[in-house]
């Protein structure tokens, strides 16, 4: 059964770092790529980067300076790291497997960027 | 990048009615859209790949066509679980999604 669930801090302070972990089950991350999306309250979902299956990375142009992926294969888990977080950064974090899009998503984690 | 045009933001029917939402995108997506069902506080699920085809497990009432730029998502005959948000995404070129619409119960 595939299954992807995040998790991480629910809250994380103005100009930190958010760390946020994908473990996956019921498939290999030597076989699919996993994406990233958030979604602000109330707003729609942005696409924030990719880990390929093969270990490249790709990432939203307008995020690519403050964002990291990256990927331990042998504990199925995938990572986000974003720096510099400001309070727009507030939203639900998802991630999910690709195959002709995302076909399955994790339930999300919240993060609320606040002092 | 490509941007996506969903409409209605939001929807109210009746059971049994017959619902379409639809999604625009700024260029041509070759077919490459995707649509999803995601109820309050759940992850979203799939209904429609590549345009037209029905995801595993998904019931026969959701349908999607569409070509070009322009997109179709289709429940035949609406069911009360059918209450939820609906959006669509492309991958021609990495991902992006459409707005949303509510659906509700008239």
């Amino acid at each position: 059964q595939v299954q992807l669930k995040e998790s991480g801090p629910g809250l994380v302070q103005p100009s930190q770092t958010l760390s946020l972990t994908c473990t996956v089950a019921g498939f290999s991350l030597t076989s699919y790529n996993v994406h990233w999306v958030r979604q602000p309250p109330g707003k729609g979902l942005e696409w924030m980067g990719v880990i390929w299956n093969t270990g490249g990375t790709r990432y939203n142009s307008a995020l690519k300076s403050r964002l990291s992926i990256s990927k331990d294969t042998s504990k199925s888990q995938v990572f986000l790291k974003m720096n510099s977080l400001q309070t727009e950064d507030t939203a639900t974090y998802y991630c999910a497997r690709d195959r002709a899009g995302p076909d399955y998503w994790g339930q999300g984690v919240m993060v609320t960027v606040s002092s | 990048d490509i941007q996506m045009t969903q409409s209605p933001s939001f929807l109210s029917a009746s059971v049994g009615d017959r619902v379409t939402i639809n999604c625009k995108a700024s260029q041509n997506i070759n077919k490459y859209l995707n649509w999803y069902q995601q109820k309050l506080g759940e992850a979203p699920k799939r209904l429609i790949y590549n345009t037209n085809s029905l995801q595993t497990g998904i019931p026969s009432r959701f349908s999607g066509s569409g070509s070009g730029t322009d997109y179709t998502l289709t429940i035949s005959s609406l069911q009360p679980e059918d209450v939820a948000t609906y959006f669509c995404q492309q991958y021609n070129s990495w991902w992006t999604f459409g707005g949303g619409t509510k659906l509700e119960l008239k």
